[in-house]
Formats: structure tokens, C-alpha cells, sequence
């Protein structure tokens, strides 16, 4: 069935490194994906997004590379800051008018 | 600041009891989202709506509701509350109805249930 999963539940990082979350997704049909960022006790904020017909997409300091071929999306920080550290999901989108979260990857960052 | 807004940000209630939670969308934005966010669950889909009408529906029990007003602001009505139903419950908005659209989720409402 559909589902969105990440590999790792938890990251630990050192200041000033790149950060990589992964994440797994199964439904093929699926077009469009976001990663969000959540801060404890704050609604999920959106990073960026990407269709499933780019395979890479930078934003600030962020980019999400997609690879439909083995359904994977992974979000790389570069140099990693303490203000970085939260949940971080990736959500897919396919036609059912709703976005499918994932379990979530809880980024810590080390000073 | 998403633009999202809800109210309260936190209720306790007992069992049994009934609550409505509240969401204003982002101006602009026309298709409200509702989930439900507990520790052992993630984000869990609830039910969107889109300019008033009910457009998909997830895991969500037959003792919630939900509806959309014409102003575009939306209600989550849970009532016979259970312990299982704390959680934070979470609105988003988004433009438009369809696949491939970005939402916007607000602060949530912590919800406890004792």
C-alpha cells in the first residue's frame, strides 16, 4: 500500500556539516513532494518542494533530489546550523488530494 | 508566521466531553486540512475541505466532524472524547484543491484529555 517512510529516525550532526535525511516512498503515482521542518511545539514549516518531473531542486542552503527510479527523496543541508535541529518529514502528494506524511527524522545538532 | 491560524492553542477536557477547534486559512487559500499529530502516530490525515466542500476524507473517526463555512474558516468538532484523542491537531491551508498543492500548516491545538 501507500507509504512514505524515512530511513533513519534520528541524526546527529557536528556545526557546520552537511546534513542528509532520506526518505522512501511506494506510490508510484506520486507527482509532487515537500519536506517540512518542525520545531517543538510549532506547526510543520514548509522547506521545499519538488514535481516529480525535476530530479533535483535548491533552495537556501537546502536541496531535494528525487529519484523515481528506486522512489527515494532525500533533503541535504549544507553547513548545518543549531537552528536546524527539529523533525524534519517528507509529505507526498499523489491524486488523492491529501499530503501522506512520513514518520519523521529528528535532526540534533552538535556544537 | 504561516498565515494559518487556530484557536485555542491549548484545552484540557474531560472524557466524554465535546470540543471545536478552530482555523482560519491563509487569505487567499481555499482547501482547509485537518491532522491529527500524537506521539506514536506522526501526521495523521483527517478530512480537506475545498470552498465549502467536503474533498477527501482519512482515518477519521466517526465521533469527529468537520465543516468549512462560507467564509472559509473551518471547524473540527470531536466529541465523546476519549484518552486516545489527545494529540495536537493541526490545520493547513492550501491555494487550490488539487494534487500538487503546497499547504501551510498553523501552530495547532494541543488538546489533552484527562
Amino acid at each position: 500500500g501507500e507509504s512514505v517512510g524515512l530511513h533513519l529516525p534520528t541524526l546527529s550532526v557536528q556545526e557546520g556539516d552537511n546534513s542528509i535525511i532520506n526518505c522512501a516512498y511506494s506510490n508510484s503515482a506520486s507527482d509532487y513532494f515537500i519536506w517540512y521542518k518542525q520545531e517543538s511545539g510549532k506547526g510543520p514549516q514548509f522547506i521545499i518542494d519538488i514535481r516529480s518531473n525535476m530530479d533535483k531542486r535548491q533552495g537556501q542552503r537546502v536541496t531535494v533530489l528525487l529519484n523515481k527510479t528506486v522512489k527515494h527523496l532525500s533533503l541535504q543541508i549544507a553547513a548545518t546550523q543549531p537552528g536546524d535541529s527539529a523533525v524534519y518529514f517528507c509529505a507526498e502528494n499523489s491524486n488523492d488530494y491529501k499530503l501522506s506524511f512520513g514518520a519523521g527524522t529528528t535532526v540534533t545538532v552538535r556544537a | 508566521d504561516s498565515g494559518v491560524t487556530q484557536t485555542p492553542k491549548h484545552l484540557i477536557t474531560a472524557t466524554g466531553q465535546r470540543v471545536t477547534l478552530r482555523c482560519s486559512p491563509r487569505s487567499g487559500d481555499l482547501s482547509v486540512y485537518w491532522y491529527q499529530q500524537s506521539l506514536d502516530q506522526g501526521l495523521q490525515f483527517l478530512i480537506q475541505y475545498y470552498n465549502g466542500e467536503e474533498r477527501a476524507k482519512g482515518n477519521i473517526l466517526e465521533r469527529f466532524s468537520a465543516q468549512q463555512f462560507p467564509d472559509l474558516h473551518s471547524e473540527l468538532n470531536l466529541s465523546s472524547l476519549e484518552l486516545g484523542d489527545s494529540a495536537l491537531y493541526f490545520c493547513a491551508s492550501g491555494l487550490e484543491g488539487f494534487s500538487g498543492n503546497t499547504i501551510y500548516f498553523g501552530e495547532g491545538s494541543w488538546l489533552t484529555v484527562v
